[in-house]
């Protein structure tokens, strides 16, 4: 089975340039999180949905970030415009039900120069 | 300030020997999980505990809630270098068992 898809694996960009950072999560799950992790504040969860609908967007650090779920089988993750503090490694992730297991995508790789 | 601190950070140990990775915190947890990271990937899961002092074995793996489900750890026995990697603890609180609060992490190495 396939796992958690994400797009781009790496991307180097200017600051000042929108990032679009796409998932597809594993088919029948219906939780999707985006978590961003850095040496400095480890493993953040920035927004989560369930069943398309988002849940809890607490973690958003500013505007320039968004997130939105059209259907059950994709996700995108937004920065516009983008600034070398949200160089990172982006993760996305899907569960099934609650408590269950988070299982991880292999991260989208970000440096913003 | 993280809700759940790890310690030690970073732990460079031998082949064979034993170790002990703490995750604590002040707040209560609905569950706590534990997670494996390896370079260049994502986490992935080890083991979730949902009682308070429940401990539960993985192999040469032992994990253990707190009574009060404030805290856990993880105890592995003869370590070996395929268990290098970034171990991660996650909580959801009692408040909100959908959202997961992980820790910061405590980076093993194993040498051979």
């Amino acid at each position: 089975d396939a796992g958690v898809i994400q797009s781009p694996r790496h991307e180097v960009t200017e600051m000042g340039q929108e990032v679009t950072l796409r998932c597809k999560p594993i088919s029948g799950h219906d939780y999707l999180f985006w978590y961003r992790q850095t040496m400095m504040r480890g493993l953040e969860l920035l927004i989560y949905f369930n069943n398309n609908v988002p849940i809890d967007d607490s973690g958003m650090p500013e505007d320039r970030f968004s997130a939105k779920m059209p259907n059950a089988s994709f996700s995108t993750l937004k920065i516009q415009p983008s600034e070398p503090r949200d160089s990172a490694v982006y993760f996305c992730a899907s569960s099934p039900v609650v408590r269950n297991t988070i299982y991880f995508g292999e991260g989208s790789w970000l440096t913003v120069v | 300030t993280q809700l759940l601190e790890q310690s030690p950070q970073f732990l460079s140990i031998q082949e064979g020997e034993n170790l002990t990775v703490y995750c604590n915190s002040s707040s209560v947890f609905s569950s706590l999980q534990w997670y494996r990271q390896e370079p260049g990937e994502g986490p992935v899961l080890l083991v979730t505990v949902v009682t308070g002092g429940e401990v539960k074995k993985l192999k040469r793996l032992t994990f253990q809630f707190g009574d009060a489900r404030k805290d856990s750890s993880l105890h592995i026995t003869a370590a070996q270098p395929g268990d290098t990697g970034l171990y991660l603890c996650a909580g959801a609180k009692v408040d909100n068992f959908n959202k997961f609060y992980f820790g910061s992490g405590t980076k093993l190495n194993v040498k051979p």
